[in-house]
């Protein structure tokens, strides 16, 4: 199975600020048709995950630009500008370049 | 606007079965993927499988092969999830989701417990 590390496991940040999320897969996920089946998803207390971003950089629908993914191969990362309350929650990256699909083990993130 | 609605939460004793369904509104499943994702208490993401409604066809990953059985009726745009010989572990919410991870249901809350 692909292994999907994600780093840090937790921040805390005060509002305003920038923060960046890295996720390291131990395959590459570039599909056989070209494109990275790597997305970030975000799932807030007690709510179910939600899609940001998309095949690493695209904006899930209704997704502030405050949101940006970037990346190839092996290494990702999920940049969020001028951090708002909202966002708080845990964040996931997933991979479904590869079955079985998998997950990070999520990045808390805690507002100061 | 596209919704997922799964059905309560269910409370089973340990080596029976439960059904979980996940109705869609505003999409027809037939032209999507649908997934069922599980969350174990205060634990992250874990892939269950999926299934093609259009042709029944499903994918599971391996430790759930003898766990969950993928269904679906198109004539009612409903995704179904049946989880077997339940154990205390199998304790979790279960999320439906479809559309490369974009829509996702509300989630099941499933017990076991004698």
């Amino acid at each position: 199975d692909v292994v999907m590390t994600q780093t840090p496991p937790s921040l805390s940040v005060a509002i305003g600020q920038s923060v960046s999320i890295s996720c390291k897969s131990s395959q590459s996920l570039v599909y056989s048709d070209g494109k990275t089946y790597l997305h970030w998803l975000l799932q807030s207390p007690g709510r179910s995950p939600k899609r940001l971003i998309y095949q690493v950089s695209n904006l899930g629908s209704g997704v502030p630009d405050r949101f940006s993914g970037t990346g190839s191969q092996k290494d990702f990362t999920l940049k969020i500008s001028r951090v708002e309350a909202e966002d708080l929650g845990v964040y996931y990256c997933a991979q479904t370049t590869h079955f079985p699909f998998t997950f990070g083990s999520g990045t808390k993130l805690e507002i100061k | 606007e596209v919704q997922l609605q799964q059905s309560g939460a269910e409370l089973g004793k340990p080596g029976t079965s439960v059904k979980l369904s996940c109705k869609v509104s505003g999409y027809n499943i037939r032209n999507t993927y649908m997934h069922w994702v599980n969350q174990r208490p205060g634990k992250g993401l874990e892939w269950i499988g999926r299934i093609d409604p259009a042709n029944g066809n499903t994918i599971y990953a391996e430790k759930f092969k003898s766990k969950a059985t993928l269904t679906a009726d198109t004539s009612s745009n409903t995704a179904y999830m049946q989880l077997s010989q339940l154990k205390s572990d199998d304790t979790a919410i279960y999320f439906c989701a479809m559309h490369g991870f974009a829509y996702w249901g509300q989630g099941t809350l499933v017990t076991v417990s004698s």
